[in-house]
């Protein structure tokens, strides 16, 4: 089955620079890549997902990038603010979502 | 649409006893899904149903798990007996269909405290 690797588990960030969380992959066969934010107390919430058929894709300060080959895919958050502190998890699906461990995002005043 | 509901917030029960936890889906999704979360294991799917049928429990723990669907917009996960080591955080989502690309919505959550 899918199996997902998602680093580093803990990332500190000075507000304003920007962050960057790296996930792997195993089945190639996967062709859906959402990527979910938790707030404390809170469920996972998607914040943008990406198809197999692209290779990047933006909203305003969040991006992702994905390579099939490598089958490696990234989140980049830039100019972070103090409300992007929360946990991040990456995730691939084919039919069902499998989820990464997720990363404890900090943002530094 | 009040998002998807989850009942009890907060369970604090004794090793052996019952426990069952509640979850109403989004009006209009047709899949649903149970999760555990740990910090030692993260998020992890235990089941999930389409159209209120069960597709797939393999990430059911033990015996002592069990879900339910009667309705479209009912679902219970129960642990009996409950043991301390299952306690954790277990959230309820909904989605559209199972297709891939279906945004999955998640509930606040149920804290299940096992003494």
């Amino acid at each position: 089955g899918e199996n997902v690797e998602q680093h580093p588990s803990t990332l500190s960030v000075q507000e304003g620079d920007s962050a960057v969380i790296k996930c792997t992959y195993s089945d190639s066969a996967s062709n859906y890549f959402p990527w979910y934010k938790q707030e404390l107390g809170k469920g996972p919430q998607l914040i943008i997902d990406i198809r197999s058929n692209v290779g990047e894709k933006k909203d305003q300060r969040i991006a992702v990038t994905l390579n099939k080959t490598a089958k490696h895919f990234s989140l980049h958050i830039t100019e972070t603010q103090p409300e992007d502190s929360a946990v991040y998890f990456c995730a691939a699906s084919l039919d069902k979502i499998i989820f990464g461990k997720g990363t404890r995002l900090h943002i530094l005043p | 649409d009040a998002g998807v509901i989850q009942s009890p917030r907060h369970e604090v029960t004794e090793m052996g006893q019952e426990v069952t936890l509640r979850c109403k889906p989004i009006s209009g999704h047709n899949s649903l899904f149970w999760y555990r979360q740990t910090m030692m294991r993260g998020l992890e799917l235990l089941i999930y149903f389409n159209n209120n049928v069960p597709i797939d429990d393999s990430g059911m723990p033990e015996d002592r798990f069990s879900a339910k669907m009667p309705n479209a917009s009912f679902s219970t996960l129960k642990i009996q007996p409950s043991e301390p080591r299952d306690s954790a955080v277990y959230f309820c989502a909904s989605s559209l269909s199972l297709a891939a690309g279906n945004e999955q919505y998640f509930g606040p959550g149920t804290r299940l405290t096992v003494t």
